[in-house]
């Protein structure tokens, strides 16, 4: 199993609402990533986990809030987002920090 | 910090046609690992590059690392439809500089 999953695949919120983005890879990696992607633009790092540790936080405000239950498991918390948070979300895996990424589909977030 | 510069940032072909997309960092890298995403699609990983010199090929692809390890190339002869898309490097870099960081892109489009 060489696949990353995310869910919700599109999503609307509000400015005042709270949501979650939830990522899941079986593929035994130790490394998992949030990215935000803005159209035409490369991802853009958010956050890096290494064996379920926050290793790398890429200076993101605190109204996005990374968790990791498990070595499979990566969710993205969302509260009070404004609207230039719009964007897709990229959730990837690595077997190694900063190595070959494998990413899921993304989640396209649309702040109203 | 470390910037990696990538041109150029658009491209359109004939089929048939060779294209080259380069990129170009401002520090020493440890690597560099090549991705391609389709319109509307996420991120694929293609290669990743670490020996000075490095010279590999994938069919058509053949990607290049600079001797100083601050540059890269991607050539793909003679272009297909299928190879539309957005063609991303990203360099790892070393030391202090120990994050990953993804060029502009260059957005291939080909005409059939």
């Amino acid at each position: 199993d060489t696949e990353v999953t995310q869910t919700p695949k599109h999503l609307v919120m509000g400015m005042t609402n709270k949501k979650s983005l939830k990522c899941e890879q079986h593929m035994g990696h130790r490394a998992m990533y949030w990215y935000k992607q803005k159209a035409k633009k490369p991802p853009e790092l958010m956050f890096v986990y290494s064996y379920e540790k926050l290793s790398i936080n890429e200076s993101v405000p605190s109204r996005f809030s990374p968790e990791c239950p498990n070595s499979s498991l990566l969710n993205l918390h969302l509260h009070a987002l404004q609207p230039e948070d719009s964007a897709l979300y990229l959730c990837a895996s690595s077997q190694v920090d900063l190595g070959k990424q494998y990413f899921g589909p993304g989640t396209r977030l649309t702040v109203t | 910090g470390q910037q990696v510069m990538q041109i150029p940032q658009y491209q359109h072909v004939q089929e048939g046609e060779d294209f080259t997309t380069y990129c170009n960092s401002s520090t020493t890298l440890s690597n560099i690992q090549w991705y391609k995403q389709r319109p509307g699609g996420h991120p694929v990983f293609l290669i990743q590059l670490v020996k000075s010199g490095e010279v590999k090929k994938q069919k058509r692809l053949t990607f290049q690392f600079g001797e100083a390890k601050k540059n890269s190339s991607l050539h793909i002869t003679a272009t297909q439809t299928t190879d539309v898309g957005t063609y991303f490097c990203a360099g790892l870099g070393g030391g202090s500089n120990y994050k990953l960081t993804f060029g502009k892109g260059t957005l291939l489009t080909v005409n059939p």
